[in-house]
């Protein structure tokens, strides 16, 4: 399957601790996202990479997630402290250049404790 | 395989006019959800759905576990309607999200 993957598939953290969320997008996609879904509004956007660069680092989300992208093939969400209120959904997701289409992972459900 | 495989990707209309987005899953699926990205990249839900229909202004939608589809009509399109479109489905046992690779509709003055 040469689509998006996410690691872990699921993540159980105390309060305070660091968890790291993995994600490797469609091999040759420049754009890479992540997102946190609420049940509310969707899925708000948290970091935005365009060949690896960082182009958008989600405003409300900057305080404690941290997003990289250390080569084109793989990116890592980073969460310091963490907090019960972060338990939700993290999503990845790729997509080429110009083309407004979206490859989505399978998420990763944090439960933060 | 894809679970859930949207059509069209990509869609143009005149204002006024209108068409329909479509997505067929390859599984059984407990509920469907429509998103539309906005300008900031956030994916806004438009619709959730677990069986019939809903309707919502000049956009309906339609869901259909059994025959394993579902669709988002648009009607009297409109400039502002322009945008990337998303089905998600949930499939049944998972709390997963299963996303189409989405549609964009551009409408035309």
């Amino acid at each position: 399957d040469a689509g998006v993957t996410q690691t872990p598939r699921h993540e159980v953290a105390e309060k305070g601790q660091t968890i790291i969320l993995k994600c490797e997008p469609v091999s040759g996609h420049n754009d890479l996202f992540w997102y946190r879904q609420t049940k509310i509004q969707g899925l708000e956007l948290l970091s935005y990479f365009r060949s690896k660069s960082l182009m958008e680092d989600g405003g409300a989300f900057k305080d404690r997630f941290k997003a990289e992208m250390l080569n084109s093939s793989f990116s890592t969400l980073k969460i310091q402290p963490t907090e019960p209120k972060d338990s939700a959904v993290y999503l990845c997701a790729s997509s080429q250049t110009g083309d407004e289409r979206l490859f989505f992972g399978h998420g990763t459900k944090l439960s933060v404790l | 395989g894809d679970q859930v495989e949207q059509s069209p990707s990509a869609l143009s209309l005149h204002e006024g006019t209108g068409s329909a987005l479509r997505c067929n899953f390859t599984t059984t699926m407990r509920a469907v959800q429509w998103f539309r990205k906005n300008s900031r990249g956030s994916l806004i839900n438009l619709f959730y759905l677990a069986s019939g229909t809903k309707e919502n202004g000049r956009l309906k939608s339609a869901f259909d576990s059994k025959e394993r589809y579902s669709t988002l009509h648009i009607r009297d399109a409109q400039l502002e309607d322009s945008g990337t479109y998303f089905c998600a489905a949930e499939a049944s046992g998972s709390w997963q999200l299963i996303f189409g690779s989405g549609t964009q509709l551009t409408v035309m003055p």
